[in-house]
């Protein structure tokens, strides 16, 4: 199975402030991942897909990278509304997928 | 508009079985694969299995192996994930989420249930 690790688990940070996430899988998976932010008692919401595509909607602040085995999720400028949990998923197994454990975004 | 619309929460007791279903509504239900995510309280993400509403078929996480059984209604558009020998550590929100797939960009889960709570108590 592949495996996801997310660094780091918590992020605290300010509006404006700039946030990068990692996420390394357990062997190589091309392009085949995607970011989805969460909410409190909401479903995931899908962001980026295939490591850097902008889902339709979502704000160009955020921006996905990487290939292989290293991915990143960046945020350019927080606004209030970003501080939620982070997940990363990998897709290159059909239909074997996997989630990362998570990056919970907190206001500093 | 495109939306999966899951049943309420449940209460169970241990050794007993749970049935959660998903309705698809705008867009051609046997076009694309249901999945199904639970995330226990406080917890991340775990992925349960999958299936094809076309064909049925289905694939499943090593562990819900024998115990998980997804199956559709394709003329009311409906996926349905049945867990047995329910156990406390299956308290969790159970999410359908649909899998899109183009040939440029490969699959994702774009668009999601609301999530269905079930609970597993004495």
């Amino acid at each position: 199975d592949i495996q996801l690790t997310q660094s780091p688990s918590f992020l605290s940070a300010s509006v404006g402030d700039r946030v990068t996430i990692t996420c390394r899988a357990s062997q190589g998976i091309s392009s085949y991942l995607a970011w989805y932010q969460q909410k409190p008692g909401k479903a995931p919401k899908l962001l980026i897909y295939a490591a850097s595509t902008l889902q339709s909607g979502v704000p160009s602040r955020f921006s996905g990278s990487g290939s292989g085995t290293e991915f990143t999720l960046t945020i350019s400028s927080l606004q209030p509304e970003d501080f939620a949990t982070y997940y990363c998923q990998q897709l290159n197994s059909y239909p074997w997928y996997t989630f990362g454990q998570g990056t919970k975004l907190e206001i500093k | 508009q495109v939306q999966l619309v899951q049943s309420g929460a449940e209460v169970k007791k241990p050794g007993a079985s749970v049935k959660v279903s998903c309705k698809a509504s705008g867009y051609t239900f046997t076009s694309y694969d249901i999945n199904w995510v639970r995330q226990a309280t406080g917890q991340g993400l775990e992925w349960m299995g999958w299936m094809n509403p076309n064909s049925g078929n289905t694939g499943y996480a090593q562990k819900f192996q024998g115990r998980v059984t997804m199956t559709r209604n394709t003329s009311i558009s409906t996926a349905y994930m049945e867990l047995s020998s329910l156990r406390s550590e299956d308290t969790a929100v159970y999410y359908c989420a649909r899998r899109h797939y183009d040939f440029w960009s490969g699959p994702r889960f774009d668009i999601w249930g609301q999530g269905t709570m079930v609970t597993v108590s004495s």
